[in-house]
């Protein structure tokens, strides 16, 4: 199976801020996608295809990158996006694997 | 509008058999463009794809369950179903059937029900 290795693993930022959130394939893929996850909910899809924009989506949130390294970035960050992020990979696909997600709290 | 919403036992006890339905409406399970996927989540870690079963009944399997596991379809009820033998507790978690979507970019989850969330206790 293809590994998915999010970083950081935390991170604390204020609103207003610009978050980065990285995620590393442990081959080379050309489909990832990204989900936000608040307490107590389902995932919700943001991202697909590295960098299309789900619909409904603030576009505040982007994604790109390509082959094994790919990022999420929040361009100002807003009290409801306080969660867990995670990313997907279909490249192996019928087997999709998920990051171990990235926290993002408040400072 | 289209949703997802899974159901079963809370509780079930180590050895045992669990069963879990996932009730869909707003789309059909005989359309060959999505599935329907189960996907678990342990307390307080992350996601975890188990199982898929598409249109016309081809079904896949995460290779370290795939011994536990069965996905089935009911298209005329709009249900799929998962089971999963000899549970354990670390089997305990919230799982999670989700839409699985084909577009030009690849496949993705793209709705997603609430979850229901599972405990394996004697």
């Amino acid at each position: 199976d293809i590994q998915m290795t999010q970083s950081p693993s935390f991170v604390s930022a204020s609103v207003g801020d610009r978050v980065t959130i990285t995620c590393r394939a442990s081959q080379g893929i050309s489909w990832l996608a990204w989900y936000q996850q608040k307490p107590g909910e389902a995932p919700k899809l943001l991202i697909y295809g590295a960098s299309s924009l789900q619909s409904g989506v603030p576009s505040r949130f982007s994604g790109s990158g390509s082959g094994t390294h790919f990022t999420l970035t929040i361009s100002s960050l807003q009290p409801e996006d306080f969660a867990i992020y995670y990313c997907q990979q279909a490249n192996s696909f019928p087997s999709l694997t998920f990051g171990g997600g990235t926290k993002v709290e408040i400072k | 509008q289209v949703t997802l919403k899974e159901s079963g036992p809370v509780l079930v006890k180590p050895t045992e058999t669990l069963t879990l339905t996932c009730s869909v409406s707003g789309f059909s399970l005989s359309d060959p463009r999505m599935g329907v996927s189960w996907i678990r989540q342990p307390p307080g870690k992350a996601l975890e794809w188990l199982a898929h079963i598409f249109s016309k009944d081809k079904k896949s399997y995460s290779t370290s369950l795939k011994s536990r596991l069965t996905i089935s379809k009911d298209t005329s009820k709009s249900q799929v179903v998962l089971m999963m033998t000899n549970m354990d507790p670390v089997d305990t978690g919230t799982y999670y059937c989700a839409r699985i979507l084909w577009t030009s970019v690849g496949w993705h989850f793209d709705l997603w029900g609430r979850g229901t969330l599972v405990a394996v206790s004697s």
